[in-house]
């Protein structure tokens, strides 16, 4: 079942410009992901952040996690055209490693298109 | 190079006629999953499985099958294709204790007609 729902649905942008997409869910996680995916191919991990912690970075990249709200937003600065791509979240409910059902729980992305 | 791999990337077959498609890890993953991705839904999970011999149901198993006799390999049965089918379908893998994150094949793109 679809857990993650991320808004906005398409965000365009100038290159340079931060690019702020914003993740919801609704039941307890283990741990939220994000991915990128570029039209039609597979998905790439981006980033994971836990559910004890609150904000995490790599990169150009800047995740956010509010687990009272259950929310997260991950934050692209200074754009390259090259973002464009479609990015999604993906929540993991699992309360420990190894066991019990598998799989991510994906939203439907946000489609983000930066202009040169 | 670690990566996942799937055959074929396009298909076009008709409806009824059993088809498979194959997924191969070579990064000792326990963990394998086989998605769909369809527009306006997103990915919903198909299949996963735990290790060699350990599968279980995702959120939208109808119509599918698979098996994973071998650590490396989880491919995906279709016994009798329906137009609902036609989809782009991912897998992925992870390892069981190491990360979380799961890494995805290319891609392989269905058309039943």
């Amino acid at each position: 079942s679809q857990q993650g729902e991320e808004d906005p649905q398409a965000l365009s942008i100038q290159e340079g410009e931060n690019a702020t997409m914003n993740c919801s869910y609704k039941t307890s996680i283990n741990n939220l992901q994000w991915y990128r995916q570029n039209s039609g191919r597979g998905l790439v991990h981006l980033i994971l952040i836990r559910s004890n912690e609150r904000e995490k970075h790599s990169g150009r990249l800047r995740v956010t996690l509010d687990t009272s709200k259950k929310s997260s937003s991950l934050l692209i600065t200074a754009s390259r055209a090259a973002d464009t791509a479609s990015y999604f979240c993906a929540t993991d409910p699992r309360l420990y490693s190894g066991g019990g059902a598998d799989g991510l729980t994906f939203g439907k992305g946000t489609h983000l298109i930066i202009q040169p | 190079e670690a990566q996942v791999t799937q055959n074929p990337r396009y298909l076009i077959t008709v409806t009824g006629k059993k088809l498979t498609v194959t997924c191969s890890q070579n990064m000792n993953h326990e963990y394998m999953s086989w998605y769909r991705q369809d527009p306006g839904l997103g990915l919903r999970q198909i299949y996963y499985s735990m290790n060699v011999e350990v599968t279980d149901k995702g959120d939208v198993p109808e119509g599918y099958k698979v098996s994973r006799k071998e650590k490396r390999n989880f491919p995906l049965i279709l016994e009798s294709p329906s137009p609902n089918q036609t989809s782009l379908y991912f897998c992925a893998s992870r390892s069981g204790t190491v990360s979380y994150e799961q890494y995805f094949g290319p891609g392989t793109r269905l058309t039943v007609t």
